[in-house]
């Protein structure tokens, strides 16, 4: 089973609103990762967490705030988000022992 | 950072019909992954192949990791294979850990 599953599916919401976004699995993997994709651009890395804490943070906006609760779930706290943030979030995992990452069907985000 | 291009930008193909898509990348890798998209956004994993060569059905690979470039084969392609298909890469300095994708190849068959 290589399932990662993320909720919700689409969000819209205006620049002054707090939402988040929750990615969870259970194949025991302890690698997650955030990436963001903007329309008809290659998705992007925006953060890593490995045994839950936080090992690469490719230079994101502190309006974008990552959490890793436990080895299962994986959010992304959004906060006064700008338009140009609009995009689709995905979330991947990584199991031990190899180097092979497996993604969730992503967010679609829209801030208005 | 690792560069990552992909070729040909675009392809439209008769159904049945087969390709290659070739991934160029700058430098050492141990992750090398092909991904389809689908229109929905879900990035479907076809191939880990950060070396040699695997088959899966109608779509098989080769990374020639001395070279530096992955190929990705399509046979007798079907309509549902449309999408973006995309080669990412895991460069030594990240732990493979960072993948970088390439810009991607749009792929749409036609009946």
């Amino acid at each position: 089973d290589t399932e990662v599953t993320q909720t919700p599916k689409h969000l819209v919401m205006g620049m002054t609103n707090k939402k988040s976004l929750k990615c969870e699995q259970h194949m025991g993997h302890r690698a997650m990762y955030w990436y963001k994709q903007k329309a008809k651009k290659p998705p992007e890395l925006m953060f890593v967490y490995s045994y839950e804490k936080l090992s690469i943070n490719e230079s994101v906006p502190s309006r974008f705030s990552p959490e890793c609760p436990n080895s299962s779930l994986l959010n992304l706290h959004l906060h006064a988000l700008q338009p140009e943030d609009s995009a689709l979030y995905l979330c991947a995992s990584r199991r031990q022992g190899s180097y092979e990452q497996y993604f969730g069907p992503g967010t679609r985000l829209t801030v208005t | 950072g690792i560069q990552v291009e992909q070729s040909p930008p675009d392809l439209i193909l008769q159904e049945g019909a087969n390709s290659t898509l070739r991934c160029n990348f700058s430098d050492s890798v141990n992750n090398l992954q092909w991904f389809h998209q689908n229109p929905w956004g879900q990035l479907i994993n076809l191939f880990y192949i950060p070396s040699g060569t695997k088959q899966n059905g109608r779509l098989s690979a080769t990374t020639v990791a001395t070279e530096r470039y992955s190929l990705l084969y399509i046979s007798s392609s079907q309509t549902t294979d449309s999408g973006v298909y995309f080669c990412a890469v895991g460069g030594l300095t990240g732990g493979g850990n960072k993948l970088t994708f390439g810009t991607g190849t749009q792929l749409k068959v036609e009946l």
